[in-house]
């Protein structure tokens, strides 16, 4: 089946300990998406590739980086986590980002842990 | 702030029982609106989705929802609900103007009792 694949499921790191989060998708959509969820919160948009291009949400720390080598691979790359980063890192991916006619699908998450 | 509101964090219903979970949004002009439920332990999933046309949406395990444009609300609507439906559901908005960027709700997390 075509899907969202999200590796690992459980990751955990040592405060400041640089750490890669890492999404697959065989869906061959354009546009790939990360989200952190917080405990008790709403997922929310960290940033997006349309295609081979970032587009980086405004109140997204620095401490966040994203790399996307090819349509089908993305991976996010927290620098030197601290115990707020702490969360579940969600990946999605759409056909082409087409406002008003596409829809996102979820992978199911990664849990980090920070020590 | 413009934003998405889930109106309960918590319901308990016992089987059989009828569901509403309202949802309502902030946002101007054209939206796309969206219920994903998650599972105990699974990812989010899609249930229904509104683009355009019809305001009443139907969409997978009997859930429906309703678009309603003066009242900002796309409430999910279920008439009988089944101890599966144990989960999480989150409303999500794609404002206009924001591309396709996704704003979620905070959640509602439905307990149902056999």
């Amino acid at each position: 089946d075509a899907m969202v694949i999200q590796n690992p499921r459980y990751q955990v790191t040592q405060f400041g300990k640089p750490v890669t989060l890492s999404c697959s998708q065989t869906l061959n959509h354009n546009v790939m998406y990360w989200y952190q969820q917080k405990s008790s919160q709403a997922p929310k948009l960290l940033f997006h590739y349309y295609d081979k291009d970032f587009n980086n949400e405004a109140d997204t720390p620095d401490n966040f980086q994203s790399r996307r080598p090819n349509t089908s691979f993305c991976f996010l790359d927290i620098r030197s986590p601290g115990l707020g980063d702490a969360a579940m890192y969600l990946c999605a991916t759409s056909r082409d980002g087409t406002p008003f006619q596409d829809t996102q699908y979820f992978g199911p998450g990664t849990r980090l842990t920070v020590l | 702030a413009q934003s998405v509101s889930q109106h309960n964090h918590h319901v308990i219903l016992s089987e059989a029982a009828s569901l509403e979970l309202g949802c309502n949004y902030s946002y101007g002009g054209t939206v796309n609106l969206f219920w994903y439920v998650q599972y105990p332990g699974q990812h989010l999933q899609l249930l229904l989705k509104y683009f355009s046309g019809d305001p009443l949406v139907k969409g997978i395990k009997g859930f429906e929802a309703e678009f309603i444009k003066s009242k900002f609300s796309f409430n999910l609507r279920k008439p009988s609900v089944q101890w599966s439906d144990t989960a999480e559901y989150f409303c999500a908005v794609t404002p206009g103007e924001y591309g396709n960027k996704l704003v979620f709700g905070a959640g509602t997390i439905l307990r149902v009792k056999s």
